[in-house]
């Protein structure tokens, strides 16, 4: 079985661009995950969605930050104009009925 | 919201001794626990699930878990090069949609 696959690996920004990350999640799995983890720190939940419905995003920068998942299978996160504090490596991760969360390799994104 | 801390930040053990890492956390409002492990530029890797107070094993790692002290605390027995990484606890309330709260983290080097 595959497993939670992300793209790119890594990005480099200068302040102010824009970038998008991709997530494609174990199938079946019906609720999607989105962390940003910053450097030497535990993740922290951006937001998430059960299916194609976002059920938590309050800890999103909504000014900057967007999510999607239109079909509930593939999802994107996207920074509009991104900050040095956005450098951090962002992880998606996926659940079925069980309680345990499968987590990709992350993207690494590094904002100058 | 669910503050969680671990000890120690890094840890180095020789190759057969056991390791032991600590996690602690601010309130009883939690049902699950979990225990990550992540390899340099790697995701996260679940290592072993504990629901109840007491002892739970998977192959050479073991969580034992006491609510009332709002600790949980995982031990590496015989513990190899390969393990060598940072290893994360995580807890979820189940009926929040098992959302993760992470901890800080513990680096453990294990020498040859």
């Amino acid at each position: 079985e595959a497993g939670v696959t992300q793209s790119p690996r890594y990005a480099v920004l200068q302040e102010g661009q824009a970038v998008s990350f991709w997530c494609d999640p174990i199938s079946g799995h019906d609720t999607l995950y989105w962390y940003q983890q910053p450097r030497d720190q535990g993740p922290q939940l951006l937001v998430y969605f059960r299916d194609e419905a976002v059920i938590d995003n309050s800890q999103l920068p909504s000014d900057r930050f967007s999510a999607v998942r239109p079909k509930g299978t593939n999802s994107t996160l996207k920074i509009q104009s991104a900050k040095q504090g956005d450098t951090a490596t962002y992880l998606c991760a996926s659940r079925d009925w069980s309680e345990t969360l499968y987590f990709g390799s992350g993207t690494r994104l590094t904002v100058l | 919201q669910q503050k969680v801390q671990q000890s120690p930040e890094s840890l180095t053990v020789s190759e057969g001794a056991m390791a032991s890492l600590n996690c602690t956390f601010s309130d009883g409002t939690s049902d699950n626990f979990r225990w990550y492990r992540q390899h340099s530029g790697k995701g996260l890797e679940v290592l072993v699930s504990i629901f109840s107070d007491g002892e739970k094993e998977e192959g050479r790692f073991t969580a034992h878990l006491n609510r009332a002290s709002l600790h949980v605390s995982l031990h590496i027995r015989e513990p190899q090069p390969s393990d060598s990484a940072v290893y994360l606890c995580a807890m979820s309330m189940g009926n929040m949609g098992y959302k993760l709260t992470f901890g800080t983290g513990t680096s453990l080097l294990v020498d040859p």
